[in-house]
């Protein structure tokens, strides 16, 4: 069994601030970690994944995100954040390049000018 | 590369009509298609998984007979919602994978409305 749970069903942050979005994940095997962004009525666009490796994995438009199986989190982090980057972000865990995906609850993210 | 359409984007209809959506991937063979289904300020959630020329295979819950879906070939998935009714109002998106990618891609989504 796989779950996903964001902290934050709503984050603000000023333009120019940290953004930080919280992730942890429960799995049973070596989990892959995924990251998306969903703008106002679209679909989802892959951020960033991991899979193996680097622990640190860098993503689109500035993001990135560290795997730490130690906390079982994959928190998302941009050092700066732009007006842009006002949308939800999913983070979701599978057990394998080919296996079901399950989306976390979701964060929306606020830019404040 | 790795784009998914949707079509229609928005489909606005009566109570007992059936709706056809159609998810496409442009530029790679999708051999596996996932339909999801999110509701408002929520997360999505997966209804179903077809491979291409198999039978779709439902998540619980999920009723086959309403909420069907075809794959008839390696670019083109469609789901059909059968006699809806207005809780079937909802935004449906599809994904799909394949051509050596081990990664979702995501349509972008259709929103159905039931009067």
């Amino acid at each position: 069994a796989q779950s996903v749970t964001q902290l934050g069903s709503h984050v603000s942050v000023s333009e120019g601030a940290l953004v930080l979005l919280r992730c942890n994940y429960s799995s049973s095997v070596p989990p892959y970690l995924f990251w998306y962004v969903q703008y106002p009525n679209q679909g989802l666009q892959l951020l960033l994944k991991y899979t193996t490796g680097a622990t640190l994995v860098k993503g689109i438009n500035g993001f990135e995100a560290e795997f730490k199986k130690s906390e079982t989190s994959f928190h998302l982090t941009k050092p700066s954040a732009h007006m842009s980057d006002a949308a939800e972000y999913f983070c979701a865990v599978s057990s394998g390049g080919y296996q079901k995906v399950t989306f976390g609850t979701g964060t929306k993210l606020q830019v404040i000018p | 590369g790795a784009v998914v359409s949707q079509h229609p984007s928005r489909v606005i209809c009566k109570s007992g009509t059936s709706v056809k959506i159609e998810c496409r991937s442009l530029d790679f063979q999708a051999t596996t298609m996932f339909w999801y289904r999110q509701f408002p300020k929520q997360s999505l959630m997966l209804m179903a998984t077809s491979n291409e020329g198999s039978k779709a295979t439902y998540e619980q819950g999920v009723e086959k007979d309403k909420f069907l879906i075809n794959h008839a070939s390696l670019t083109l998935s469609t789901l059909t919602v059968t006699s809806a009714h207005p809780e079937d109002s909802s935004f449906y998106i599809c994904s799909a994978r394949g051509g050596g990618f081990d990664t979702q891609y995501f349509g972008p989504g259709t929103r159905l409305t039931v009067l």
